[in-house]
């Protein structure tokens, strides 16, 4: 099955400066792969997610960047804020009618003042 | 106000005894899935559901079991051959458009179990 590794698990970064955390997938299948933030006792939120057929992606002061023959995708977070801290979870799924997430071990980000 | 709904938020049982957790969409969505969430490791899928009265176990579905009755429900128990049921239990819907490679999980808040 498919496996998912996430780096760093944790990261700290004043405000204002930028994160990138990195994950790697197993299966070369894997075509879809979004990026959960999870904030203290509430469930994941989708922030942003990328389909094989595109090496990059951006929404503000998000971007994801996937490169498929390294198996490898990241999320770029520029100009941090506190509201950023949080739990980011990458995940990646295989095409087919269920839409069978795995998911990484999570990365806890705090953004300092 | 469209969402997913899962209760208690905390749940407390002695060992033994099963629990059967909530979990509600009213998103209209097809596929509904449950995850187990313990520090410092990433969501583990317990069991997933495509459509009413279908149901498919994850990657760690011993000692757990579903039921999907209704389209917008489906609730998880867990039974006390679960060795270590106190975890956080998340609950997401999406809705599974045929074809289209992965679609966005909707999560719901989650309850936290603890058996003692």
């Amino acid at each position: 099955g498919e496996n998912v590794e996430q780096h760093p698990s944790t990261l700290s970064v004043q405000e204002g400066d930028s994160a990138v955390i990195k994950c790697t997938y197993s299966d070369s299948a894997s075509n879809y792969f979004p990026w959960y933030k999870q904030e203290l006792g509430k469930g994941p939120q989708l922030i942003i997610d990328i389909r094989s057929n595109v090496g990059e992606k951006k929404d503000q002061r998000i971007a994801v960047t996937l490169n498929k023959t390294a198996k490898h995708f990241s999320l770029h977070i520029t100009e941090t804020q506190p509201e950023d801290s949080a739990v980011y979870f990458c995940a990646a799924s295989l095409e087919g009618i269920a839409s069978k997430l795995t998911f990484g071990t999570g990365t806890r980000l705090q953004v300092t003042l | 106000d469209g969402g997913i709904t899962q209760s208690p938020k905390y749940l407390f049982r002695k060992e033994g005894q099963n629990v059967t957790l909530s979990c509600e969409q009213n998103l209209n969505h097809d596929a509904m899935y449950w995850y187990r969430q313990d520090p410092g490791q990433g969501l583990r899928l317990i069991y997933y559901s495509q459509i009413v009265n279908d149901f498919q176990k994850g990657d760690i579905a011993e000692g757990y079991s579903v039921s999907r009755e209704k389209k917008e429900s489906f609730p998880l128990t867990v039974t006390s051959a679960q060795k270590n049921p106190t975890a956080f239990y998340l609950c997401a819907s999406s809705p599974e458009a045929p074809g289209l490679a992965g679609v966005e999980q909707y999560f719901g808040p989650g309850t936290r179990l603890t058996v003692t």
